[in-house]
């Protein structure tokens, strides 16, 4: 079992719909949890940063922790075209003082317009 | 804010010869930063993590003859790709995490590398 988990996708939705995006995980020293948008060929563009449990709002964007379930969550509300990217979950955990992040494979998002 | 770019953005290179990419942190000054590597459609790689004034950390499986890295200093850090082969081409992106700031990064936009 790998130790980040996200559904690569693709995921196609309308323009205005609300995206939900996931990650599960199986380590559970896991504290700090990452959204990353990545647009083709371009480097990764962090988009929200939770530690720990609970949720964090940033315009329309939405992320959720539930340690208890080891799943994360992000939530693109009014969805634009814009929106398209590929999607990395990353963690880390204090192991070592390393903080080196774990990375999903990432989820291909579409807007279309 | 937090700001991080790569040099250069794109190189084609014949087989055999070595390849230097730069990361530098424009904003922020940064103790610590990560080298990957990304296949296509394919997650991150982690290569190294490369501390200033010490050795880099190489990740299992990676050849550290082969992916020399310097870190000479609080914004800078290069990797070097040594007698490059076809196989070595790959999408190379550096990462940077702020000093004192241990829990992000922030990803420079990434060196396609293309050898012949």
């Amino acid at each position: 079992q790998k130790e980040v988990e996200q559904d690569p996708g693709p995921l196609s939705v309308p323009e205005g719909a609300i995206v939900s995006l996931n990650c599960t995980y199986s380590n559970s020293a896991f504290q700090y949890f990452m959204w990353y948008r990545q647009y083709s060929r371009k480097g990764p563009e962090l988009l929200m940063y939770t530690y720990s449990s609970g949720n964090k709002e940033d315009g329309r964007f939405t992320a959720q922790v539930d340690k208890s379930s080891k799943y994360i969550s992000l939530f693109i509300r009014d969805s634009q075209p814009s929106d398209s990217a590929t999607y990395l979950c990353a963690m880390s955990d204090s192991g070592a003082g390393s903080y080196q992040l774990t990375f999903g494979k990432g989820t291909k998002l579409s807007v279309i317009p | 804010g937090a700001v991080v770019s790569q040099h250069p953005s794109r190189v084609i290179c014949k087989s055999g010869t070595s390849v230097k990419i730069e990361c530098r942190s424009l904003d922020f000054q940064a103790t610590t930063m990560f080298w990957y590597r990304q296949f296509p459609k394919q997650s991150l790689m982690l290569m190294a993590t490369s501390n200033e004034g010490s050795k880099a950390t190489y990740e299992q499986g990676v050849e550290k003859d082969k992916f020399l890295i310097n870190h000479a200093s609080l914004t800078l850090s290069t990797l070097t790709v040594t007698s490059a082969h076809p196989e070595d081409s790959s999408f190379y992106i550096c990462s940077a995490r702020p000093t004192g700031a241990q829990e992000t990064q922030y990803f420079g936009p990434g060196t396609r590398l293309l050898v012949l």
